[in-house]
């Protein structure tokens, strides 16, 4: 079966650093997205991976490693909008993205 | 640009009545998609559509329908509501689908309550 597993919360302090892991088992790899969730509202795209290696995106960075099946979301400079859930998703070989049930990250003045 | 549209915000229904939710992109994308999002869960894909005409089922299709008559719209149907259809249901459209680098675009969601 399809599986992709993240931790369902994380606490943090504003203006410190998180790392959000995602490890997924899916028929197919066709790249991994991560998006951000505040509550109550719609997922929006952070970032993408389809190949091994860091993607940074100002205080936002993507990390993949196939090989592992893994990749990780790192949050540099936490701000207190940073509190949302973060969805990892897997593109399977269908290119139909395969859901994890997010982390929330709370982070605290 | 709107980008992706959903109606209504927010319903109750009884079990056993039927409604529709309305889904709009004005982005001229080819793919939409239906997912439900249960607490604590995933986004399940229950519907998803190609292209005008075109619609194939997700992982989660039962006791829900879909037509697609025009590229910028993507009705949902339920039926005969059950409790087990209580959820947050969201909208998405794409450029491609099939372009790995491609990324989908939320609608606002749609808060359902079967009681």
């Amino acid at each position: 079966g399809q599986n992709i597993d993240q931790p369902t919360e994380m606490t943090a302090t504003e203006g410190a650093i998180v790392q959000i892991n995602c490890t997924y088992q899916t028929s197919g790899f066709n790249g991994l997205f991560w998006y951000q969730q505040h509550a109550g509202e719609a997922p929006t795209f952070l970032s993408y991976n389809v190949l091994d290696g860091l993607e940074e995106k100002g205080r936002f960075s993507s990390f993949l490693s196939r090989s592992k099946g893994y990749s990780y979301l790192l949050l540099k400079e936490l701000q207190m909008k940073d509190s949302a859930s973060y969805l990892c998703a897997v593109s399977d070989s269908n290119y139909q993205l395969i859901w994890g049930a997010g982390t929330k990250l709370i982070i605290k003045p | 640009n709107a980008g992706v549209t959903q109606t209504p915000k927010f319903r109750i229904l009884k079990i056993g009545q039927s409604m529709t939710l309305q889904c709009t992109q004005d982005m001229n994308h080819n793919y939409m998609y239906w997912y439900r999002q249960d607490p604590g869960m995933g986004l399940k894909l229950i519907y998803y559509s190609v292209g005008a005409g075109i619609t194939d089922k997700g992982e989660v299709p039962n006791g829900y329908n879909v037509s697609r008559s025009t590229t910028e719209d993507f009705p949902l149907r339920l039926e005969l509501a059950a409790p087990s259809q209580t959820s947050v249901y969201f909208c998405a459209s794409s450029a491609h689908g099939e372009a790995s680098t491609d990324t989908q675009y939320f609608g606002p969601g749609t808060r359902l309550t079967v009681l």
